[in-house]
């Protein structure tokens, strides 16, 4: 079974310009939850998506964005890209959400330069 | 706020000796503690997981301690293995925010041969 995809795996942007990533999820599952990781703090939440819909949100400002296609593929966009939007972006999926034991399988992520 | 710590950045460890990586969270209402491994140039790996409710976890080499009264989990590694390098990250979650996961920043392990 293919693992979590994530394309593209590096990106060089200016400030200011908008950038959009994608996740494909491992085959069969619904849930995708994006993370944003810098050097020296853990993985940040963004949001999560299951069967198209946003279930949970993190606390980051309205540029970033996300949506989730019928085929559980999903994209994040940020837009007015800034400086400190550098970092590792990961995707996870998982068979569903809300559960303690719902485990998540990481893509391995696209690595984002603003410059 | 940061509700999961991991005070130490990095770790080095002798082949064959027991890793101990540390963990501390401050919300008392966490009720379920999983380890995730890195390497680099991948995402993280789920590793071992514990629910509140327990004060170990064991499987294989890997064992997961939680002190409630502390709010404070340790993963142990016996014996160190070079495979073990990798950074190491304890995350929370509670029920009543979905099981959504709280990461601590990461600790590097490095097994020295």
């Amino acid at each position: 079974k293919a693992g979590v995809t994530q394309t593209p795996r590096y990106l060089i942007k200016t400030r200011g310009q908008q950038v959009t990533l994608s996740c494909s999820p491992i085959s069969g599952h619904r849930s995708v939850s994006w993370y944003q990781q810098t050097p020296g703090q853990g993985l940040q939440f963004l949001f999560e998506y299951f069967s198209e819909t946003q279930r949970n949100k993190g606390n980051f400002p309205g540029r970033f964005s996300g949506r989730q296609f019928s085929n559980s593929r999903s994209e994040m966009n940020v837009s007015t890209l800034e400086l400190g939007d550098s970092a590792l972006y990961l995707c996870a999926s998982s068979t569903s959400v809300g559960g303690p034991h719902n485990e998540q399988f990481f893509g391995p992520g696209t690595r984002l330069t603003v410059l | 706020d940061q509700q999961v710590k991991q005070n130490s950045p990095s770790l080095s460890v002798q082949e064959g000796r027991i890793s101990i990586l540390n963990c501390d969270y401050t919300n008392s209402m966490f009720d379920y503690f999983l380890w995730y491994k890195k390497y680099p140039a991948e995402g993280p790996t789920f590793l071992i997981s514990i629910s509140s409710i327990k004060d170990k976890n064991e499987d294989g080499r890997f064992t997961v301690f939680l002190n409630k009264s502390a709010k404070h989990l340790s993963l142990h590694i016996v014996p160190s293995q070079p495979g073990d390098s990798a950074v190491y990250f304890c995350a929370a979650s509670r029920m009543d925010s979905n099981y959504q996961l709280i990461w601590g920043a990461g600790t590097k392990l490095i097994i020295k041969p």
